[in-house]
């Protein structure tokens, strides 16, 4: 596609469930970032994939959140025994080098 | 100390005005910056990159300061439609091209 797509683009979910967020890079994207943002607050750095580098996860807030990027393109969040303090929007970015990077348009998860 | 500092505002301004504001950064090894403007709700848009000779896009012009480690952001003849909050983005080598964001800075114009 011509953007990074982002799935569900909204997901409500029981605290205690799991959930996976999906995030479609643009094609040849070789850097990936996951972030999320919380109402009102800045962007909140979570992990990054970089070509065929170890990923950083040096912004995973605790052992429940983990992703994966399979074959240098599709990347998935999971988060386990979600929480409320989990609600967000969950962005993913790509880019193909140290350029601007191309954002998708997120996915609102609502914790109840 | 933050890699990346903004002034969150909000800048407040009349249509029509001047507004500008700055971002500084930490590390000196820095190469690569950009704006990205965010509206309410939405996710972070490329509004343009910062070159080493300054640039202008528009009614936007970006200049970068590598002595005293800033960028900066204008944007002349204010409209209703640039309301947002524009990001400051710095990309260091050093550190495998990693992204670093500012907070932000809100700019909302008034009619």
């Amino acid at each position: 596609g011509a953007g990074v797509s982002q799935s569900p683009s909204n997901k409500v979910t029981e605290k205690g469930k799991d959930v996976e967020l999906r995030c479609d890079p643009i094609s040849g994207h070789t850097a990936l970032y996951w972030y999320r943002q919380s109402l009102g607050q800045g962007l909140e750095f979570l992990i990054y994939f970089q070509g065929n580098s170890a990923p950083d996860k040096s912004g995973l807030p605790s052992d429940r959140f983990s992703a994966e990027r399979t074959g240098g393109s599709v990347s998935t969040l999971t988060i386990q025994r979600t929480q409320q303090e989990d609600s967000a929007v969950y962005l993913c970015a790509s880019s193909p080098g140290p350029t601007g990077y191309t954002f998708g348009s997120g996915t609102r998860l609502t914790v109840v | 100390r933050k890699e990346v500092e903004q002034d969150p505002g909000p800048f407040n301004v009349p249509e029509g005005a001047t507004v500008a504001f700055n971002c500084t950064y930490s590390n000196s090894a820095s190469q690569s910056f950009f704006w990205y403007r965010q509206d309410c709700r939405k996710e972070p848009k490329l509004l343009m990159s910062v070159y080493s000779s300054g640039n202008e896009d528009g009614r936007f012009t970006a200049q970068l300061n590598r002595a005293s480690q800033y960028i900066s952001l204008l944007i002349r003849d204010s409209k209703l439609s640039d309301s947002a909050t524009y990001l400051c983005v710095v990309i260091h080598r050093s550190n495998d091209y990693k992204l670093s964001f500012g907070a932000g800075t809100t700019v909302t114009v008034r009619a």
